[in-house]
């Protein structure tokens, strides 16, 4: 079963807009959520995280939202830019959970960013 | 180099051949993961070590696959037997602290193995 979920296999901006990449997740234990970027042949790098007691985190052009009720997360970035076309994967781990979980990532499928110029 | 290093870049196996994959974390680094990518799809996890120690191993998909970690740096994965279901990116990723710590992963580039 696909515990996070991208339902956007790809996503088309225009340079300068906003870009929206959205994530879904069931497992409840999940506390802390990642965005990965990833170029053609190199391994993803990390974005931006948010643990579950917060529900916003900004870093420069990246806002990442989550929305626990709805188990629910969203990146933002404004204003979206050439370079930023890439894969993005969103990740969680139960990080807080106790017991035998310590930071392991479960990775949805990914969405394709491009951004036109 | 500081990153995370994978060799080969590439493998290609003939079905039944057995295959070594090597990653060199950062130095340093306490944590060291291997994720395996199948086309399509988002990394998935294959075992964990912190260390020289094996604390997870639950993502290895049968008894095929073997990582060691022998003295807390380098790493091998080791696929005995490859079938063509085993064709993925092996992805190795390494962390500072140990992995509770919040310690952001830095991914090495991978090694593209195809079974044929």
């Amino acid at each position: 079963d696909q515990q996070v979920k991208q339902n956007s296999p790809s996503l088309s901006v225009q340079e300068g807009r906003i870009s929206i990449l959205n994530c879904d997740y069931t497992n409840s234990m999940f506390d802390y959520f990642l965005w990965y970027k990833k170029y053609p042949a190199e391994g993803p790098t990390f974005l931006i995280s948010i643990s579950s007691i917060k529900d916003k985190n900004e870093d420069g052009r990246f806002t990442v939202f989550l929305n626990k009720s709805a188990k629910h997360l969203s990146l933002h970035i404004v204003p979206s830019q050439p370079g930023d076309s890439a894969v993005y994967f969103c990740a969680a781990t139960p990080l807080n959970a106790g017991g035998t979980s310590y930071g392991k990532l479960t990775f949805g499928q990914g969405t394709i960013l491009t951004v036109h110029p | 180099g500081a990153g995370v290093s994978q060799s080969p870049r590439y493998k290609v196996a003939k079905r039944g051949q057995d295959v070594a994959l090597r990653c060199d974390p950062i130095s340093g680094h306490v944590s060291l993961f291997w994720y395996q990518q199948a086309l399509g799809q988002g990394p998935e996890f294959l075992t964990y070590f912190q260390n020289e120690a094996q604390l997870d191993k639950s993502g290895l998909p049968s008894d095929r696959f073997f990582a060691e970690r022998p003295e807390g740096s380098v790493s091998t994965l080791k696929i005995q037997r490859t079938q063509q279901e085993d064709s993925a990116v092996y992805l190795c990723a390494s962390s500072y602290g140990a992995a509770r710590d919040n310690s952001p992963l830095h991914f090495g580039n991978g090694t593209r193995l195809t079974v044929t």
